[in-house]
């Protein structure tokens, strides 16, 4: 039973350009947590999603970043015009059902805006 | 809101003492879990231990155990017979759980954790 995957592992980007992350929770999973770790810093909560809906983007910034997760398919954290600001392991955890207190995270994606 | 204070950024051990990690946290919700997490070098998030607010009892599991002050709003992890594969950065985190349904995790700021030979 393969974990929670996420690609790419690493991934550069110029200002300006956007940036795609992909999560694919382990199997059986229906939900979806992503969260951001800065430099030197703890995970802090983006958003939460349930297969094609969105339960809580309370962490989410207002602009240039979005995400989904469909019926089929990876969920994506979809970010537009990256500043260096944006620099940051984004990770993506998943768990089986709303009420399930074990979330199992991935390796993360490092984001790396020059 | 829920905050998460982790006042140790550094701590090092060396192999098969004991250690203990502080955490506190404030909240004003009743219905909690708490947890702690360990990141190695690879940045896998990986769960170590976690406590149910309701619970009495302390949580143990193999090496690692939790002082659990409910009053006091404190939650330290001790690691005994340290070993270096405990070398990692070390997360307190809170979970807010509602009937049924569980929510985001709010993390602390860390404490990397060295053991040394």
């Amino acid at each position: 039973n393969a974990g929670v995957m996420q690609n790419p592992r690493h991934l550069v980007r110029r200002r300006g350009q956007e940036a795609r992350l992909r999560c694919s929770p382990m199997k059986g999973h229906s939900h979806v947590y992503w969260y951001r770790q800065l430099p030197e810093e703890g995970l802090k909560f983006m958003v939460y999603l349930q297969k094609e809906n969105i339960i809580d983007e309370s962490g989410m910034p207002k602009e240039r970043f979005s995400a989904e997760f469909p019926k089929e398919g990876p969920s994506i954290l979809r970010i537009q015009q990256v500043v260096r600001g944006d620099s940051a392991a984004y990770f993506c955890a998943s768990s089986r059902y709303r009420g399930n207190t074990e979330a199992f995270f991935g390796q993360g994606t490092r984001l790396t805006v020059v | 809101a829920q905050t998460v204070t982790q006042s140790q950024p550094e701590m090092s051990v060396q192999e098969a003492e004991t250690v203990t990690l502080s955490c506190t946290y404030d909240t004003s919700e009743n219905n909690y879990y708490l947890f702690w997490y360990k990141q190695p070098p690879s940045r896998q998030m990986i769960l170590v231990i976690r406590q149910e607010a309701y619970k009495q009892q302390n949580a143990t599991e193999n090496r690692f155990s939790v002082n659990f002050q409910k009053a006091a709003k404190s939650f330290s992890l001790k690691i005994s017979d340290s070993q270096l594969g405990d070398t990692a950065m070390y997360f307190c985190a809170f979970m807010i759980w509602y009937t049924g349904t569980a929510s985001k995790l709010t993390f602390g700021t860390g404490t990397r954790l060295q053991v040394t030979l």
